[in-house]
């Protein structure tokens, strides 16, 4: 049974950090993962996709990156800014997505 | 339309009564997905539709919850009898062939069910 862990729960960090959200995945056998944001209230907005035979995808100031032997995924945001605040969730796509609980993320202006 | 409709985005009932929620997917998806989202937790799976296939309803939590997709577009969940642990945020999702495929899931807004 697949189960996603997500570390760290919660960040703060003053605006212009660079910072690493890590996702982790008991099941290897994954065919893509998925990271979206969460604002308050409101549904999840897909951020990058990264399939099984890929090793990191980018986005602006984004970059996740997935290692499926270890199972592990790296959201990496760059040069972080109060409008980033938000949850960040994983997903871990066989068939269907396995979510984490997410980090919640505030960025301080 | 051009995202993942879902309707009502907030329901209020009473314990015992019956609700439907509705999910409009993006045209073309048939990958469908229902999730649940209570206050302050990660998401449940509830089901998921692909094409013609037979759903996978291994997260319904109970005989009171089920689902359809007709006509491989529009889905309802319904929820029987409705108790107080039943508050959460349901949260549709879909995506053009599916996890297994490596596509992308888009989600739908949400609705917020409250039970009074």
């Amino acid at each position: 049974k697949q189960e996603v862990t997500q570390i760290p729960a919660a960040l703060s960090v003053p605006e212009g950090e660079n910072l690493v959200l890590n996702c982790s995945f008991t099941d290897s056998a994954i065919y893509n993962l998925q990271w979206f944001r969460q604002d308050p209230g409101k549904g999840l907005t897909s951020l990058l996709l990264i399939q099984s035979s890929q090793r990191e995808q980018t986005s602006g100031r984004l970059n996740a990156s997935l290692d499926k032997s270890s199972g592990r995924s790296t959201l990496y945001i760059a040069a972080s800014q109060p409008g980033d605040s938000a949850t960040y969730l994983c997903g871990a796509g066989t068939y269907k997505y396995i979510f984490g609980t997410g980090t919640r993320l505030k960025v301080l202006a | 339309g051009a995202g993942v409709s879902q309707s009502p985005s907030n329901k209020v009932t009473e314990k015992g009564k019956d609700v439907e929620l509705r999910c409009d997917p993006i045209s073309g998806h048939t990958a469908l997905y229902w999730y649940r989202q209570s206050l302050g937790q990660g998401l449940e799976f509830l089901i998921y539709f692909q094409g013609n296939s037979a759903p996978d309803k291994s997260g319904l939590p109970s005989d009171r919850f089920s689902a359809e997709r007709t006509g491989g577009s529009v889905s309802t969940l319904t929820i029987q009898r409705t108790q107080q642990e039943d508050s959460a945020v349901y949260l549709c999702a879909s995506s053009s062939q599916g996890a297994g495929a490596g596509t992308e899931a888009f989600f739908g807004q949400g609705t917020r069910l409250t039970v009074v």
